[in-house]
Parts: C-alpha cells; structure tokens; sequence
C-alpha cells in the first residue's frame, strides 16, 4: 500500500529534550515536505526536499532541522524543543511534477511542556 | 507571492442541506495548481481534487462538485445532500509552476453536519 508513514503519533516532552520525528514513504517520490498545523493558522511548511541531499527552508523553519540522506526518508529534528513547538505535525511526499498531489502521513501531535 | 483564502471559518448545516465551501486564490503564476484537502475529526488529510488552471470545466464526483472560475480566481467546492460523514475541516490549497513544489494552504473551513 502506497503510504507516508510517521513516528511517533503522539509525542509529550519537556523543553529543551531534543527529538526527532521520522518521515517513511514508499512511493519512490522526490519531494518531501513537513508542515504545521495550528489552530487558526492552518497548515504551514517547515521544510522541504527536492531529492537526496537537497534540503530547503519553508515559511517556518526556526528551530527545526532536517535531513535527507535517503530518498524514502526524511526525519525532522527538534534540537532544543519549546513550547511554542507545541503542535500537529504532518509530513508529505510528491512525485516530480508541480502538478502532482501531496500525499500526508497521519500526523504527530507533539506537545512540549 | 501566493495566497489562498478561505472566508468561512465555520460553518453547520442540517443533514441534506447542500453546502458551499469559498476559495479565493491571488498568484502571478500563469499556471498554477489547485486542490482540496478533508481533514476528518481522526485528524489525517484527504486529498480530493486537483484543478490546472488551463483547465475550467466543472467537476462532480458523487455529492461532490466543484466550480472552478478564473475570472473571479475562485475554486468553490459544493456538497449537495451533505452527510453527518462529511464533517471535517476542508482546506483549498494552491501551487504555482514558478512556486515550485511550495503548497499553500487556506486557513480551512470547518464544517458541522448535524442530523
């Protein structure tokens, strides 16, 4: 089954404890993307990747890093949470054309206290 | 720069009313990329429409249609006999070809069916 999976789904912490949310997908596609979701704001891009080793900044990206090192993956790494991070977490893949769909994981919900 | 707006925040109707969600967009782009999104209460994103902009013929799946006008850069998404199943937040979002892959979302229209 074609999917994007993530990990955890729920997440509580404390400030400052570095986390790392994992990204899979299986659909072989080039781009990935994380994005937040909070209320009143909608969804809004963190980060985001065109392929191996290419990684860009999106509207929001303080305190957030990234990596990808291979295609399938793309972690998102919390380096010093704090509670303004508090928030739904959605990762995405598409496939090489702009016209093309995001796919969405099912979501992390982090909270950190 | 690119925008989506979607003016209604909330919305709730009584089962088998037919409802509109608005989406107004502003690009520069002269080809660009429109979609809606379900978010349902389990909280997972839906996809469920992609619109070309070179392409302005109405859509229906199901109770499911949506009106696509350039003129007024609207994408409006139509439920007719809604469903206490259709309750969800609905999102327009936008791509543009010389945004690149960059999707930008409105800020959702949530939506109540009530029986």
């Amino acid at each position: 089954e074609a999917q994007v999976t993530q990990n955890p789904r729920y997440l509580i912490t404390v400030t400052g404890k570095k986390l790392t949310v994992t990204c899979s997908q299986n659909m072989n596609h080039e781009y990935m993307s994380w994005y937040r979701q909070d209320p009143g704001l909608g969804l809004r891009q963190i980060y985001y990747s065109m392929n191996v080793e290419v990684t860009d900044k999106g509207d929001v990206p303080e305190g957030y890093k990234v990596s990808r090192k291979e295609k399938r993956n793309f972690p998102l790494i919390l380096e010093s949470p704090s509670p303004n991070q508090t928030s739904l977490y959605f990762c995405a893949s598409k496939g090489g054309e702009v016209r093309h769909e995001q796919f969405f994981g099912p979501g992390t919900r982090l909270t950190v206290l | 720069a690119q925008k989506v707006t979607q003016a209604q925040t909330e919305i709730s109707v009584v089962e088998k009313e037919d409802v509109t969600l608005d989406c107004v967009y502003e690009t520069r782009d002269t080809t660009y990329y429109l979609f809606w999104y379900k978010q349902p209460p389990s909280g997972e994103l839906v996809f469920l429409i992609r619109r070309n902009s070179f392409d302005e013929q109405n859509e229906i799946s199901g109770r499911y249609s949506w009106n696509f006008q350039k003129s007024t850069s609207s994408f409006n998404f139509t439920i007719t006999a809604s469903q206490v199943v259709d309750s969800a937040v609905y999102f327009c979002a936008l791509s543009g070809l010389n945004s690149g892959y960059a999707l930008n979302f409105g800020k959702g229209t949530s939506l109540l069916v009530t029986p």
